[in-house]
């Protein structure tokens, strides 16, 4: 079956400019989590979702950042007034039931670029 | 508050070579531990975890890793590398308390020389 899949693959963007990148679970996975992948920080959770409900958004850098997830499947990731130290790859994962035994199944990541 | 931390940032060997990658987590609850790869431009996948019972865990492409509570660690070995495992390797926990969170290790690169 399909994976998870993200859009746009690569986006470049200038400081100051709002970004929607949106993810596309696996069909029936009703947790979904986003993280940020970047040379200084590596791999950083952002925000847990079950179902349309973001339990768990303590890794949201600032309130630039925001996420949602509609139907209990796509979730748009918003960051608004990019600067350049958003620039990284974010990268969303799906699982099962969105407990600790479960395997994330990850996108291909977008990979963001602010000037 | 848990962390992981993977001793070595990049791993050169000559393919069919033994190697190991290490990673030693630390937690005040019990974890569950998993090994990720990434491909050049690709996602993570994932290679193996250790959830509970046999302490030496078998993955995928021929990877396997053993789980040392004493010691803390979750060390990942291959016994002869090949060309197609260059990769970054990441080491990850979760803790049995929450929602399935991954708290990753800074990544290891494996660079598989012939």
């Amino acid at each position: 079956g399909a994976g998870v899949s993200q859009s746009p693959s690569n986006k470049v963007t200038e400081k100051g400019k709002d970004v929607e990148l949106r993810c596309d679970p696996i069909s029936g996975h009703t947790a979904l989590y986003w993280y940020r992948q970047s040379l200084g920080q590596g791999l950083e959770f952002l925000i847990y979702f079950q179902g349309n409900s973001a339990p768990d958004k303590s890794g949201l850098p600032s309130d630039r950042f925001s996420a949602e997830r509609t139907g209990g499947s796509v979730s748009t990731l918003t960051i608004q007034r990019t600067q350049q130290e958003d620039s990284a790859v974010y990268l969303c994962a799906s699982s099962l039931a969105g407990v600790g035994t479960d395997t994330q199944y990850f996108g291909p990541g977008t990979r963001l670029t602010v000037l | 508050a848990q962390s992981v931390t993977q001793l070595d940032s990049q791993v050169p060997v000559f393919e069919e070579a033994p190697v190991e990658l290490r990673c030693n987590y630390s937690s005040s609850v019990s974890v569950y531990l998993f090994w990720y790869v990434q491909y050049p431009n690709q996602g993570l996948q994932l290679l193996l975890k250790y959830l509970s019972g046999s302490t030496l865990v078998k993955g995928i492409n021929g990877f396997e890793a053993e789980f040392n509570k004493s010691q803390t660690s979750f060390h990942l070995r291959k016994p002869s590398v090949h060309i197609s495992d260059t990769a970054e390797y990441f080491c990850a926990v979760s803790d049995q308390r929450n929602t399935g969170k991954l708290i990753f290790g800074q990544g290891t690169t494996l660079q598989v020389k012939p």
